[in-house]
């Protein structure tokens, strides 16, 4: 089983719509959570990051962490076709740990 | 700042032979590490140095497969003999510390390997 378990999608959603990116994870160790974006070609680039268990806010962005189920959510609202990119959940243990990536389109 | 710089963007080349690929990190920043990419396996940890010294190895996955980092503005990533599995995206990271708990990672474009 990895530690952090992340659906890779593909996930399609229309403009406008609200978007749930999620992770789970097994290892009570890790301390700090994070969302990646990752555009084609490119490499990924630091989103969101949260320490304890609740919501961080972002503009259209919400960081969801709820350490008593080992989950974390990424919350898009009003979704535009630029957020299309793989978004990766990270934790971290000493070192940051990884999801497979959620592939995310979003049609205009 | 110029950001991480990778080297090659590209690389073909045929199972058997040598790749060297290249890293210059971001300047002043003390951590850099390197992670392959694949469709299977998402991004993978292989090595990360803290002040040009290696701390973690243990994701590289065989022998095949060593790093270095000789001063502090050049890593290399080596593999030989290279195999059709090593085909992956390969992505250099910086961060100042690498070792504070939200600290991000600065990420190179990465270089697209491909063996035959």
């Amino acid at each position: 089983q990895k530690e952090v378990e992340q659906d890779p999608g593909p996930l399609s959603v229309p403009e406008g719509a609200i978007v749930s990116l999620n992770c789970t994870y097994s290892n009570s160790a890790f301390q700090y959570f994070m969302w990646y974006r990752q555009y084609s070609r490119k490499g990924p680039e630091l989103l969101m990051y949260t320490y304890s268990s609740g919501n961080k806010e972002d503009g259209r962005f919400t960081a969801q962490v709820d350490k008593s189920s080992k989950y974390i959510s990424l919350f898009i609202r009003d979704s535009q076709p630029s957020d299309s990119a793989t978004y990766l959940c990270a934790m971290r243990r000493g070192k940051l740990i990884f999801g497979q990536g959620t592939e995310l389109s979003v049609k205009p | 700042d110029a950001g991480v710089i990778q080297s090659p963007r590209h690389e073909v080349t045929e199972m058997g032979q040598e790749v060297t690929l290249r890293c210059k990190p971001i300047s002043g920043h003390n951590s850099l590490f390197w992670y392959r990419q694949t469709m299977m396996r998402g991004l993978e940890l292989l090595i990360y140095f803290n002040n040009n010294v290696p701390i973690d190895d243990s994701g590289m996955p065989e022998d095949r497969f060593s790093a270095k980092m000789p001063n502090a503005s050049f890593s290399t990533l080596k593999i030989q003999p290279s195999e059709p599995r090593d085909s992956a995206v390969y992505f250099c990271a910086s961060s100042p510390t690498g070792l504070q708990g939200s600290e991000k990672l600065f990420f190179g474009s990465g270089t697209q390997l491909s063996v035959l």
